[in-house]
């Protein structure tokens, strides 16, 4: 059973527009949730994360949006550039905070 | 400063034999943690060592799987009679201590078993 879920497997975007990334999560005790980016034969990066007392957390590009009630978090990359071609991960932290449950993840492709 | 490492970077192992995989985390970080990621898969987690306490090893998949920590430092994920379904990216990461915050991740051991 997935507790963390990335519906979309992967996502091409033209250059300079925004790209969606959308997660969706089922464990209501999941408070703190972090995006990471993923790029072949490396290990992930950290991008942006969010605590669940916020409903948006943005750092340049990047904006995370949070829905508790929905249990949905988004990650908007505005404009998306080539080099963002990636694999992003969305994760949330278990209340013990001892590990990250991730998602399947998202194959971004920025064409030129 | 230095990131987490880890050795090998690819291994290549025939069916039955037993492999052990390396981390190196980043110095002072207290939290380590092992995770997979099978091909077409997302991240798995498999198991969790904080300072000296017993490893959490709730996400281990058999009984061949084990870990330790030295020192409270490097870390070793060893496979036993490996199979054929054990092949996948292993990936360490590291973090000052648990809770919120990110994991620094290693770049992972790609594991083959043939």
């Amino acid at each position: 059973d997935q507790q963390v879920k990335q519906n979309s497997p992967s996502l091409s975007v033209q250059e300079g527009r925004i790209s969606i990334l959308n997660c969706d999560y089922t464990n209501s005790m999941f408070d703190y949730f972090l995006w990471y980016k993923k790029y072949p034969a490396e290990g992930p990066t950290f991008l942006i994360s969010i605590s669940s007392i916020k409903d948006k957390n943005e750092d340049g590009r990047f904006t995370v949006f949070l829905n508790k009630s929905a249990k949905h978090l988004s990650l908007h990359i505005v404009p998306s550039q080539p080099g963002d071609s990636a694999v992003y991960f969305c994760a949330a932290v278990n209340n013990a905070g001892n590990m990250l449950t991730f998602g399947g993840g998202t194959r971004l492709m920025v064409k030129p | 400063g230095a990131g987490v490492s880890q050795s090998p970077s690819n291994k290549v192992t025939e069916k039955g034999k037993d492999v052990e995989l390396r981390c190196d985390p980043i110095s002072g970080h207290t939290a380590l943690y092992w995770y997979r990621q099978s091909l077409g898969q997302g991240l798995e987690f498999l198991i969790y060592f904080q300072g000296n306490s017993a490893p959490d090893k709730s996400g281990l998949p058999s009984d061949r799987f084990s870990a330790e920590r030295t020192g409270g430092s490097v870390s070793t994920l060893t496979i036993q009679r490996t199979q054929q379904e054990d092949s996948a990216v292993y990936l360490c990461a590291s973090s000052p201590t648990t809770g919120e915050g990110e994991q620094y991740f290693g770049p992972g051991t790609r594991l083959t078993v043939t």
